[in-house]
């Protein structure tokens, strides 16, 4: 069953501090594995999109990582700010022949404290 | 930057009424999604909308759901007798090749 499993559920953070998130996935076949970041009542907004063959991808102060072979994907903050309190999903795409599939997981919800 | 935009933002309605979520798709990009996500829980699609006709539909899109792509720009949601459990925020996306945007969607509260 394609699944994407993320973790923590939740994450409390002072800020200028640095937090990795994680997501486990089963999905096949695999195309590529998104990053979003949502803020409360919008929508997501991409951070980062990376194929089978990139281990790492940044995006500012965002950095995240995948090893297909143990389909494992971070995201890793660097030292964050306020506005950084949002909830983190991982998405991964499920791309076959006439079709497009998105597999999302249930997110992360940082809290980024002063 | 070119964004996929929905109008209303909020819609509040009676339990069995009909309502029509609609969005602006980025314009040349030819694949339309509807998503919905229940307050507290993960986004869910709901169904993909290719060459004006569904391509592919969830089990959560059910009769009471269906799209319409009524001319060039717009990509609407119809929902035609609202039940309490419709309450969420309902996001709609496109896509070109292949990155998919998606839209601020629209909190749907059913009463």
């Amino acid at each position: 069953k394609n699944q994407v499993e993320q973790s923590p559920q939740s994450l409390i953070i002072l800020e200028g501090k640095n937090c990795t998130l994680q997501c486990n996935y089963t999905v096949s076949p695999f195309s590529n594995l998104r990053w979003y970041k949502q803020d409360t009542g919008r929508g997501p907004v991409s951070l980062t999109i990376m194929t089978f063959s990139e281990n790492t991808k940044s995006n500012g102060r965002y950095t995240a990582t995948l090893d297909a072979d143990t389909k494992q994907s971070s995201l890793h903050i660097t030292a964050s700010q306020l506005s950084d309190s949002a909830s983190y999903i991982c998405v991964v795409i499920n791309l076959f022949t006439g079709g497009f599939k998105t597999i999302f997981g249930a997110g992360t919800r940082l809290f980024v404290k002063a | 930057e070119p964004e996929v935009t929905q109008t209303p933002s909020h819609q509040v309605t009676q339990m069995g009424q009909e309502v029509i979520l609609r969005c602006v798709p980025i314009s040349n990009h030819l694949y339309f999604y509807w998503y919905r996500q229940i307050l507290g829980q993960k986004v869910e699609f709901l169904v993909s909308f290719y060459n004006n006709e569904i391509s592919e539909k969830s089990e959560i899109f059910d009769d009471q759901f269906s799209v319409e792509r009524p001319d060039g720009s717009n990509f609407t949601l119809k929902i035609r007798s609202t039940k309490l459990e419709d309450s969420a925020m309902y996001f709609c996306a496109s896509r070109g090749f292949n990155e998919q945007f998606f839209g601020p969607g629209t909190r749907l509260t059913v009463l």
